[in-house]
Parts: C-alpha cells; structure tokens; sequence
C-alpha cells in the first residue's frame, strides 16, 4: 500500500519568515495530492490540492509543487502569521479497487511565533 | 451549508466496555469516510462507505469495530469491547463521489478508554 513520509514533524518560524513542509510518498499510482489543515479540537480542513499533471499550484500565500519522478511533494506558506499556526497534513491518493484511496503523512506542527 | 455532523465530541469509558459514534454527513454526498486519529498521528481510514455500500474496510479490526450507513445517509461506528488502544479521535469524513474530490471533515469524537 502507498506509504508517506512527512518532515520535520516540528516546526518554529517567526512571523513574516516562510515555512516548507515536504513529504514523499511510495505508490507511482497516486495522482493527487491535498493539504490538511488542523487545528486544535477540530477537524482537518482542505487547504490547497495539486493533481499528478500540473507541478506547481499556488493561492495567495499558500503553494505546492510536485516532483512526480522524485514522488516528493513540498508545501510552502510565505510571510506567515500567528493565525497559520496549526498541524499540517500531507495526503496522497491512490486508486483501489476502483476508488481513490487517501494516505495520510504524520503530521507537522507548525507554531509562527508573533 | 452546513458541514459533517458528529456526537458525541467527547466520551469516556472503561475497557471492555462498549461504545458508538454517530455521523451525519454533508447532504448530497455519497462517500463517506471514518478515521481514526491518534495522538500525534496523522488519520488513519478505518472504513469508506460508497452511499450505504462498503468499498474499502481493510484497516478495520473487525473483530471489535462494526460500521453500518443507515439508507445512504448517517452513519455510526461502534466498538465492542473497547481496548485501551482504542483512544483516539474518531473522524467523520464525506465527498461528493469519493474520487479526487474534497473531503469535509467532522470535529471528531475523542475516545478515552480507562
């Protein structure tokens, strides 16, 4: 089954600097990639996506590239602020069985200090 | 519109003893999706429902945890008897078809098992 890795598990910026969260996944088959945003006591929340055919895709402050040959995947939030501290996922999903699959990474914990 | 439904958001119990979860998933969406989330941990799929139909349940421990989705719509979760492994947070997720769609996510339900 797809496996995917998520680094760091921590991580500490002050505000306005950027944060990078990178992860790789297993499975050449996964064809789409989204970002989870988590904060305490909620649930996660879809915050940018990016499909196996395009290799960057950005919102406002908020971008996401895709190396598909090095199966990595990296999420990039500029001029941060207190409000984006959170945990991060990344996903990837596969097709299985007919349905598409979703594999969840550790998590990153991400605190902008003000 | 209103989002994924979930009760209780908190709840307590004994080892061995029993317990269920409740989900109402977004109106209109056929796929729905029950994570397990452990401290630390990214979620993990316990079970994918297509409307009331089981796609992928493979990660399921079958022989304490059941799932049913009543008519397409709600769904509940129950685990029987309970493991002290067993504490988590207990995600409700829904699509609109279970492809490469958005998935809405619940508060969750935080499970302590003593």
């Amino acid at each position: 089954g797809e496996n995917v890795e998520q680094h760091p598990s921590t991580l500490s910026v002050q505000e306005g600097d950027s944060a990078v969260i990178k992860c790789t996944y297993s499975d050449s088959a996964s064809n789409y990639f989204p970002w989870y945003k988590q904060e305490l006591g909620k649930g996660p929340q879809l915050i940018i996506d990016i499909r196996s055919n395009v290799g960057e895709k950005k919102d406002q402050r908020i971008a996401v590239t895709l190396n598909k040959t090095a199966k990595h995947f990296s999420l990039h939030i500029t001029e941060t602020q207190p409000e984006d501290s959170a945990v991060y996922f990344c996903a990837a999903t596969s097709n299985s069985g007919g349905y598409q699959k979703v594999t969840f990474g550790t998590g990153t914990k991400l605190q902008v200090i003000p | 519109e209103a989002g994924v439904a979930q009760s209780p958001r908190y709840k307590i119990i004994e080892k061995r003893q029993s317990v269920a979860f409740w989900c109402n998933p977004i109106s209109g969406h056929a796929t729905l999706y029950w994570y397990q989330q452990i401290l630390g941990q990214g979620p993990k799929l316990l079970i994918q429902f297509q409307n009331n139909g089981v796609v992928d349940d493979s990660q399921l421990p079958k022989d304490r945890f059941s799932a049913e989705r009543l008519k397409g719509v709600d769904s509940t979760l129950k685990i029987q008897p309970a493991k002290l492994e067993d504490s988590a947070v207990y995600l409700c997720a829904s699509s609109i078809t279970g492809g490469r769609d958005t998935q809405y996510f619940g508060p969750g339900t935080r499970l302590t098992v003593l």
